[in-house]
């Protein structure tokens, strides 16, 4: 079964740059979540789409943004890099209820 | 949820025996919860879920309880394995939206 695709897995970033982590959802899920996740840390709740709609917002920095395109694919982007912005982000996508997480992207700012 | 830094509280459980995961939710009116495994590394893998007008639901070798009285969820793996050592988490969906709320999650550790 088709999973919930991340990219890129990886990524490293100076602070004060900008770095953009893309989210293709399982096919025909109408809802799009991200996640921050810091060591040992459970996931924090950044933001969602529903329909390409923004619907939530949790603890989401201005720094931040977010959209979701025509194809459903989503884009956290995120300028001003500092060095706690060192996670694991998490991408999920549903249909009605049942959440599934992608791979995740481990962004390291330096 | 709440930060615990890197000091997750610890289930230490011999292979073959049940395990039995608990976590607290914030909401009473919360009316869907997902448990989640997360191995290192990697993203938080679906378990199972339960509504909230069940008591219990079960899937293959794992068992969800969930009590509103006390806002208390519990997962129960059977003859636990080895495979079964990651962190569980339980994520409650904030009701009206589009937002789960991630518990705690419990470190499960099988020893051999």
């Amino acid at each position: 079964a088709a999973g919930v695709i991340q990219s890129p897995r990886h990524l490293i970033k100076e602070k004060r740059e900008t770095a953009t982590l893309k989210c293709y959802p399982i096919p025909r899920h109408d809802t799009v979540y991200w996640y921050q996740q810091g060591p040992g840390q459970d996931p924090q709740f950044l933001i969602s789409f529903y329909e390409k709609m923004q619907s939530d917002k949790g603890s989401i920095p201005d720094r931040f943004s977010a959209q979701q395109f025509s194809d459903y694919h989503s884009e956290l982007n995120m300028s001003s890099l500092e060095l706690g912005d060192s996670a694991l982000y998490f991408c999920a996508s549903s249909l009605r209820s049942e959440q599934y997480f992608g791979p995740g992207t481990r962004l390291t700012v330096t | 949820g709440e930060s615990v830094g890197l000091h997750l509280p610890t289930l230490s459980v011999q292979e073959g025996d049940n395990s039995i995961i608990n976590c607290a939710y914030s909401n009473s009116a919360s009316d869907y919860f997902i448990w989640y495994k997360q191995e290192s590394g990697k993203g938080p893998q679906f378990i199972i879920d339960i509504r909230s007008n069940m008591d219990k639901r079960q899937g293959q070798r794992v068992t969800v309880l969930l009590n509103k009285t006390v806002k208390h969820l519990s997962l129960q793996i059977a003859a636990t394995q080895p495979g079964d050592s990651a962190v569980y988490f339980c994520a409650e969906k904030d009701p009206g939206t589009y937002k789960y709320i991630f518990g705690t999650g419990t470190r499960l550790k099988v020893l051999a």
